[in-house]
């Protein structure tokens, strides 16, 4: 059974980058016909579509974060990454991976979550 | 962005009694190549993420009870739970995936009267 863990810093300082990645288990995600992304809830946003890197190579992002946002796959590891550059404090939130078989499709499997914080 | 707005935004239910929960979209979501609404329902638990109840709008998940079902088309949808469980408690969202960028509905907290 494929699941998804999240790993990365809790606490981040504002105009820093964060990084998180999201390890995959139970099945190589190589060659796989899949999108893999990321969403994130906070109480004064709700859930908020950040993007997802699709199997054709194809990556989509929410205009809302203006090309902060980068989406990585690294199938060698088995794992796909977020890149979130000028952090502020809206950015405080529960930070989920997900996976989807297409663009236009539901979310069908889910990370945990992980919060992040930022603040100096 | 197509916006979606669910209400009410909280609603409290007697055990065994029905629960209903709107979410409207800005726009419609029926796609009209294969007449079907880019709607999916989830719920969430505290301290869980959110999990598929419903999805083309009235499509059961495998493994949902029953008393789970989804209704609507365009830009109007509703879930309906036809008979409230104590493990029903939960926060539900309607998504649409018509378009990005993905949008979701803010949220109903379902609890128990």
């Amino acid at each position: 059974q494929v699941q998804l863990q999240e790993s990365g810093p809790g606490l981040v300082k504002p105009s820093e980058t964060l990084s998180l990645t999201c390890n995959v288990s139970g099945r190589s995600i190589a060659g796989l016909s899949f999108c893999w992304g990321w969403i994130r809830q906070s109480p004064g946003a709700g859930l908020q579509w950040i993007g997802n890197v699709c199997y054709s190579g194809s990556a989509h992002y929410n205009p809302s974060l203006r090309g902060r946002v980068t989406i990585s796959v690294d199938t060698s590891k088995n794992r796909f990454s977020l890149r979130l550059t000028s952090l502020t404090a809206a950015d405080t939130a529960v930070y989920y991976c997900v996976r989807s078989e297409e663009i236009l499709n539901w979310f069908d499997l889910w990370g945990q979550g992980t919060l992040v914080t930022v603040s100096s | 962005d197509i916006v979606m707005t669910q209400s009410p935004d909280s609603l409290a239910v007697s055990v065994g009694e029905r629960a209903t929960i709107n979410c409207k979209s800005s726009q419609s979501v029926l796609y009209s190549g294969n007449n079907k609404n880019y709607v999916v329902w989830y719920q969430q638990k505290p301290g869980q993420p959110p999990k598929k109840l419903i999805y083309w709008a009235s499509t059961r998940a495998s493994g949902v009870p029953d008393r789970f079902s989804g209704s609507g088309s365009g830009t109007d949808f509703t879930l309906t739970i036809s008979s409230l469980q104590a493990e029903d408690v939960a926060v539900y969202y309607c998504h649409q995936y018509y378009t990005t960028p993905h949008t979701f509905g803010q949220g109903t907290k379902v609890e128990i009267k």
